[in-house]
């Protein structure tokens, strides 16, 4: 049982490069979200979706952008990287009823230079 | 906005040691509350929950109740053991689903033999 697969695992970018971090889960699971953890701040929402076509804004969005067509995928782009964007990256699941339990992926950690 | 506060690390114990991380909480309405768990170079996985106000989540030897008049949602073990060592997550979640959560700044735990 993959779970939630996160592509790549490494990656390292130069200042205003785009790229997009890849996000698939295999639990048919109605809600995803994107975080990011940076040392000594928890981790925090960038984006996050409730439904294949739906999406919305967590705490810190600017400069990412989703889309979800899907219920499996869930893409993260980052426009134009910055070195404040240096960062682990995480992709959650969750199911809209029954288990009350999110699902990470391994993390995608991304150098800007 | 919803917040969750922990107490700093590293928290340093010895083996068989017992163990208390502070996490209070600010919300609004019901939310539910999360221990995850974050191993070096892994992602988070949950350790215990509770969802509504008394409720005790246990795993693992782990406990932690939910104090609607506290606020509060301190995570504690009788004995630790030197794999118990990695950094604690707690978390909150509210209307947009267990996957969009609220996290604390994270507790490290080194166990030492």
């Amino acid at each position: 049982n993959a779970g939630v697969t996160q592509t790549p695992k490494f990656q390292v970018l130069k200042t205003g490069q785009s790229m997009t971090l890849q996000c698939a889960q295999d639990m048919n699971h109605e809600y995803m979200s994107w975080y990011r953890q940076d040392p000594g701040m928890g981790l925090r929402l960038i984006h996050y979706s409730v439904g294949a076509g739906i999406t919305d804004q967590g705490e810190v969005p600017n400069g990412y952008n989703v889309s979800r067509s899907t219920t499996e995928d869930f893409p993260l782009r980052l426009l134009s990287a910055a070195p404040s964007q240096t960062s682990v990256y995480f992709c959650a699941s969750s199911a809209r009823t029954g288990e009350v339990e999110a699902f990470f992926g391994q993390g995608t950690r991304l150098t800007v230079v | 906005g919803d917040s969750v506060t922990q107490m700093e690390g590293p928290v340093t114990l010895s083996e068989e040691a017992f163990l208390t991380i502070n996490c209070t909480y600010t919300a609004t309405g019901y939310p539910s509350l999360f221990w995850y768990v974050q191993y070096p170079g892994e992602g988070l996985q949950l350790l215990l929950k509770a969802t509504k106000a008394d409720d005790k989540g246990s795993n693992k030897g782990f406990e932690a109740t939910y104090r609607k008049e506290t606020t509060s949602f301190h995570l504690e073990k009788g004995s630790v053991q030197v794999s118990d060592s990695a950094v604690y997550f707690c978390a909150l979640s509210d209307q947009r689903g267990y996957s969009t959560l609220t996290f604390g700044k994270g507790t490290m735990l080194l166990v030492s033999p």
